[in-house]
């Protein structure tokens, strides 16, 4: 089984709906991230959280809200999907302990559409 | 602000040939560098991580330098093959902050 799932793989919504996108790991790590991609723009933050009671902005936040249930689990929402929310999105988790301190592992990914 | 970058965005080579990706950073002060590799519409596969101490790590065809001082790391793949085409990506880790990403090159290894 992967280290780091998400649900669902693809997703396709309509401008306006409530969407939820939701990461699980097994690797026992206390950071969770959730990242888009844009072709051209590269992997972009949205939100972090460095265990249960921490969560962060990145530097795209807006338009996103996300929720820690427990160690393994960190999920994202958009309060109303606009189209310019259509992108491939990962989750990623890493451990705070050394000597890998921070090595990140990556999901397979949610390809949503707004359409 | 640390920032990233990868030069270039994109590399072509025949199959066989010997390449080097690089990256460069702005903040010389990290932890550690990561090299990822990823397939279209796939998600990312860790590489290769370099600990700030280290100046190479190895991985079977690949090798990554880190020369911290003059804020670079190379990703060294020999023996090119056409399954190595993908976008390669590297991370700098900077301390407990989230890793900052370049934005990747990507390479085509033609047969």
């Amino acid at each position: 089984d992967a280290d780091v799932t998400q649900t669902p793989r693809n997703r396709i919504t309509k401008t306006g709906k409530r969407i939820m996108l939701e990461c699980s790991q097994t690797k026992g790590h206390d950071r969770m991230y959730w990242y888009r991609q844009d072709p051209g723009l590269g992997l972009r933050l949205i939100y972090y959280s460095f265990d249960v009671k921490d969560i962060n902005k990145g530097e795209i936040s807006d338009g996103y809200s996300v929720s820690r249930q427990a160690q393994a689990k960190f999920s994202l929402s958009l309060e109303s999907a606009i189209p310019n929310q259509t992108a491939l999105y990962f989750c990623a988790t890493s451990e705070s302990g050394r000597p890998l301190y921070n090595e990140q592992f990556f999901g397979p990914g949610t390809r949503l559409t707004v359409l | 602000k640390q920032e990233v970058t990868q030069i270039p965005a994109a590399l072509s080579v025949p199959e066989g040939e010997n390449l080097v990706l690089n990256c460069s950073f702005t903040d010389s002060a990290i932890y550690n560098l990561q090299w990822f590799r990823q397939d279209p519409g796939k998600g990312l596969t860790s590489l290769l991580l370099i600990q700030s101490s280290q100046r190479e790590q190895t991985s079977g065809r690949l090798n990554a330098s880190l020369d911290k001082s003059s804020g670079r790391s190379t990703l060294y793949i020999a023996a090119s093959q056409p399954g190595d085409s993908a976008t390669y990506l590297c991370a700098v880790n900077s301390g407990n902050t989230p890793l900052v990403f370049g934005k990747g090159t990507r390479l085509s290894v033609i047969a």
